[in-house]
């Protein structure tokens, strides 16, 4: 029982180039968070997903595109990455929306 | 306005003392939750703790507790017999009514907490 996992650990990317974040769970949720961790700042919610088939946006989408491809898998598409977008990226899942979250390990996105 | 406000930016305790993280909030919704979470060095975020706004007794999970206080908006999280282990970043977190807004979560900075030897 992974809980929920997150590839890849790291990346660089140079400033315009696109990428994927993949998370996946296995704890038969719901619900499903993208977030990201500045320096010194709380979590911001980027997108999440209620339930499969229902994607909404959160505190900063913009520059961001979700995919909720089944009930375990959420992905975080940057399209043309910015400086601004380096962080460090959560997914996390709940059994509904509403109940606590449990996140994966974090992805560290460098662009440059 | 910060809906969520964590005013200790550090916090020292000696271990096997107490120690309390402050958490303030603000919103109408009269329906919300509140959590706690821990984020250690290694980076990842563990669930601690959670209280409804409609609970009538503070939420206690071990060693934490929830010191709920509605009228003040606050939610302080207070750990018992502090351990070596414990040194983390700390965020406090709010959810708010139904609907569509009923999955988010809004964190505030965090507190970090050292404990002594």
């Amino acid at each position: 029982n992974a809980g929920v996992t997150q590839t890849p650990k790291f990346q660089v990317l140079k400033t315009g180039q696109s990428m994927t974040l993949q998370c996946a769970q296995d704890m038969n949720h719901n619900s499903m968070y993208w977030y990201r961790q500045d320096p010194g700042m709380g979590l911001r919610l980027i997108y999440y997903s209620a339930s499969e088939g229902t994607t909404d946006k959160g505190e900063v989408p913009n520059g961001y595109n979700v995919s909720r491809l089944n009930k375990r898998e959420f992905s975080l598409r940057l399209e043309s990455a910015a400086p601004s977008q380096t962080s460090v990226y959560f997914c996390a899942s709940s059994v509904l929306q509403g109940y606590e979250q449990y996140f994966g390990p974090g992805t560290r996105l460098t662009v440059t | 306005a910060q809906k969520i406000t964590q005013t200790q930016p550090g916090m020292f305790v000696q271990e096997k003392e107490a120690v309390t993280l402050d958490c303030t909030y603000d919103t109408s919704d009269p329906s919300y939750g509140l959590f706690w979470y821990k984020q250690p060095s290694s980076g990842e975020m563990i669930f601690l703790i959670y209280q409804g706004s409609y609970d009538q007794q503070n939420a206690t999970e071990g060693r934490y507790s929830l010191n709920f206080q509605k009228a003040r908006k606050s939610a302080n999280l207070v750990i018992s017999a502090s351990q070596l282990g414990d040194s983390a970043m700390y965020f406090c977190a709010m959810r708010e009514g139904g609907g569509t807004s009923y999955g988010k979560l809004t964190f505030g900075q965090g507190t970090i907490l050292t404990v002594h030897p």
